[in-house]
């Protein structure tokens, strides 16, 4: 199995300053196909998770652009050019190269 | 709009079998995998079940591997997970999802494994 590694798992940050969670997988997520299927999702307290940036950068739809994804192959990056307070939750990377699908750990974002 | 709607979750007691649907609306359903993911209170996700567009594929985690079925209706824009021989580490929120990047997530439904 793959295992998806995040870091920090807990980030306080302060209104308006930039923020970045990192996610380091245990084997190449580059599919057959080409693509490498590693999304990154937020979870807001009480809600579903919803997907923020799928195929390690493209934004999805709806998604503030203060939100971007970057990386390759083993290590991948979310960031958030300024922290709103909106943006208060636990923030998921998965990957859906290879089954079983697998998710990191969760990193929660908390204002100071 | 994109709409996923799960259902019957409830409260069963270990060993009890349980069926969850989710329905779907607004996207091409059968042109989709669809995925069951859990959460258990306080924790993270974890990826349960996953079914191909056509059926034709299944995959499970370890852990359910055996006691749970993932089917779906084309015809009628559902998934279903049929969940038998209950266990108490069962107990999480499901949710279900569309798409190999989980692009839309349902509200979810609880399952509470306890005698």
């Amino acid at each position: 199995d793959i295992v998806m590694t995040q870091t920090p798992l807990s980030s306080p940050v302060t209104l308006g300053q930039p923020a970045s969670i990192s996610c380091r997988s245990s084997q190449s997520l580059v599919h057959s196909d080409g693509n490498t299927y590693l999304s990154w999702l937020q979870q807001r307290p009480g809600q579903p998770p919803r997907l923020l940036t799928y195929k390690i950068s493209n934004r999805f739809s709806g998604v503030p652009d203060r939100f971007s994804g970057s990386g390759a192959g083993t290590d991948f990056t979310l960031k958030i050019s300024r922290v709103e307070a909106e943006d208060v939750g636990v923030y998921y990377c998965m990957q859906a190269t290879q089954f079983p699908f697998t998710f990191g750990q969760g990193t929660k974002l908390e204002i100071e | 709009e994109v709409r996923l709607l799960e259902s019957g979750g409830a409260l069963v007691q270990p060993g009890g079998s349980l069926r969850l649907s989710c329905a779907t609306s607004g996207f091409t359903f059968s042109s989709y995998l669809m995925t069951w993911v859990r959460q258990a209170p306080g924790k993270g996700l974890e990826w349960v079940s996953t079914i191909t567009g056509n059926a034709a594929g299944t995959f499970y985690a370890d852990s359910v591997k055996g006691r749970l079925t993932i089917s779906r209706d084309n015809s009628k824009n559902t998934v279903s997970l049929q969940m038998n021989n209950l266990r108490a580490d069962d107990t999480a929120v499901y949710f279900c999802a569309k798409g190999r990047s989980f692009e839309s997530w349902g509200q979810g439904t609880l399952v509470t494994v306890s005698s």
